[in-house]
């Protein structure tokens, strides 16, 4: 079984900063990265999707990938209380099996 | 549009005892997903339907069957349920292929006693 691997956290900043979340993964074939963000007690929704090596970036949200290295990691830039959830991490393992990591959870701080 | 629907929202039953979770979804997508969450466990595939007519094992199928009814549907039933089951459940739907968005339902919280 391929893993997918994240800090459960809480990860704790102040309104304001850089949060960075980080996930790796242990297939080295696999092509497409998500991130997804969950509130409490409700159901994952997409942030961003990568394919290709490097940065990519909206409005708010950087994701970034390395697949020589097998990370996928993202950013948010001046993070609200909003932004306070869990930061699903999910990795196409084949086609129409993703591997989801078990989450991080950040708190935003006013 | 509704995008993902899932029915019921809250569930409890007694060991042994069977239900059908119901998920629909409006956005003509060709692929269909359930997926369990349980603390500490992330999301788990549990079956899928790559398109209507079709539907294969994820990684814990066990306890589980399903039945894609149309394009729309896709349900999940437990035909004898365990304390082992008791779990938040996701339906999703995606578009067929790889390196597609998966659009998930707002889940039905089961609890087997």
């Amino acid at each position: 079984q391929k893993e997918v691997e994240q800090n459960s956290g809480p990860l704790s900043v102040p309104e304001g900063a850089i949060a960075s979340l980080n996930c790796t993964y242990s297939d080295r074939v696999s092509q497409s990265f998500f991130w997804y963000r969950q509130y409490s007690g409700k159901s994952p929704e997409l942030i961003m999707s990568i394919y290709s090596n490097g940065d990519k970036e909206d409005g708010r949200f950087t994701a970034q990938l390395n697949k020589a290295s097998q990370y996928v990691s993202l950013l948010i830039r001046d993070s609200q209380p909003s932004d306070s959830a869990t930061y699903l991490c999910a990795v196409e393992e084949g086609t129409y099996k993703y591997i989801f990591g078990t989450g991080t959870r950040l708190k935003v701080l006013a | 549009n509704a995008g993902v629907t899932q029915t019921p929202k809250f569930q409890v039953l007694k060991t042994g005892q069977s239900m059908t979770l119901q998920c629909a979804q409006d956005m003509n997508h060709n692929s269909m997903y359930w997926y369990r969450q349980d603390p500490g466990m992330g999301l788990r595939l549990i079956y899928y339907s790559a398109s209507e007519g079709t539907t294969d094992k994820g990684e814990v199928p066990n306890g589980y069957n399903v039945s894609r009814l149309n394009k729309r549907e896709f349900s999940l039933r437990l035909e004898s349920a365990a304390p082992s089951q008791t779990s938040v459940y996701f339906c999703a739907s995606s578009e067929a292929g790889t390196g597609n968005e998966q659009f998930f339902g707002p889940g039905t919280r089961l609890t087997v006693l």
